[in-house]
């Protein structure tokens, strides 16, 4: 099974700031990576498709990129409804894997 | 595009029970399905998918032999049988039609509570 490790599990920032969040495959996927965003009681919502492709609606300051084994979530000029928490999730193959969530919180 | 859970309950350790997902608003014999779930306070887990035509099956390694993805597509319903449940099992749980290059739904998940 692919295992993917995402990081980091938690971090603080206010509004207006860059955040980014890593995502590393346990062996090289492509870019069959996917990124949620999910806010408390609401499932999760695709932000991200195919490493880098942005879902219709939501925001450009919402960017996915990398390749292979390592892929990166960058949020710039973080807004309020951003803090949330967000994951990673390859669709290489099954078993599908998820990371293990990255909570992105007010500083 | 609608998806709707249920079946979540609270069950006894050992017991089994079946959830179900309610499609509507999408032609539902042609896509792939799955399950995913989320106990309280974790992450996300994904659990099990089902193919548009329902003859291939993919599970988590925690739920493989213990649970059942089935799907009727004269009803537009998906369903997840579960055996020998553990408080392990304790999540809501899921169902969602998630192509990779295309759109990517969610229902808004059902409740199983598994008590020892």
């Amino acid at each position: 099974d692919i295992q993917m490790t995402q990081s980091p599990s938690s971090l603080s920032a206010f509004v207006g700031d860059t955040v980014t969040i890593t995502c590393r495959a346990s062996q090289v996927i492509g870019s069959d990576l996917g990124w949620y965003q999910q806010k408390p009681g609401k499932a999760p919502k695709r932000l991200i498709y195919v490493a880098s492709n942005l879902q219709r609606g939501v925001p450009s300051r919402f960017t996915g990129s990398g390749s292979g084994e390592e892929f990166t979530l960058t949020i710039t000029s973080l807004q309020p409804e951003d803090f949330a928490t967000y994951y990673c999730l390859q669709h290489y193959n099954y078993p599908r894997t998820f990371g293990q969530g990255t909570k992105v919180e007010v500083k | 595009v609608q998806l709707v859970e249920s079946g979540g309950s609270v069950v006894q350790t050992g017991r089994s029970l079946r959830l179900s997902c309610a499609a509507s608003g999408f032609t539902f014999s042609i896509y792939g399905m799955h399950w995913v779930r989320q106990a309280p306070g974790k992450g996300l887990e994904w659990v099990a998918f089902i193919s548009d035509d329902g003859t291939r099956e993919f599970y988590s390694d925690s739920v493989k032999g213990r649970f059942t993805v089935s799907r009727d597509n004269s009803e537009d319903t998906m369903y997840l049988d579960m055996n020998d449940l553990s408080p392990e099992d304790t999540a809501v749980y899921y169902c969602s039609l998630s192509e990779p290059l295309y759109f990517d739904y969610w229902g808004q998940g059902t409740l199983l509570a598994v008590s020892s």
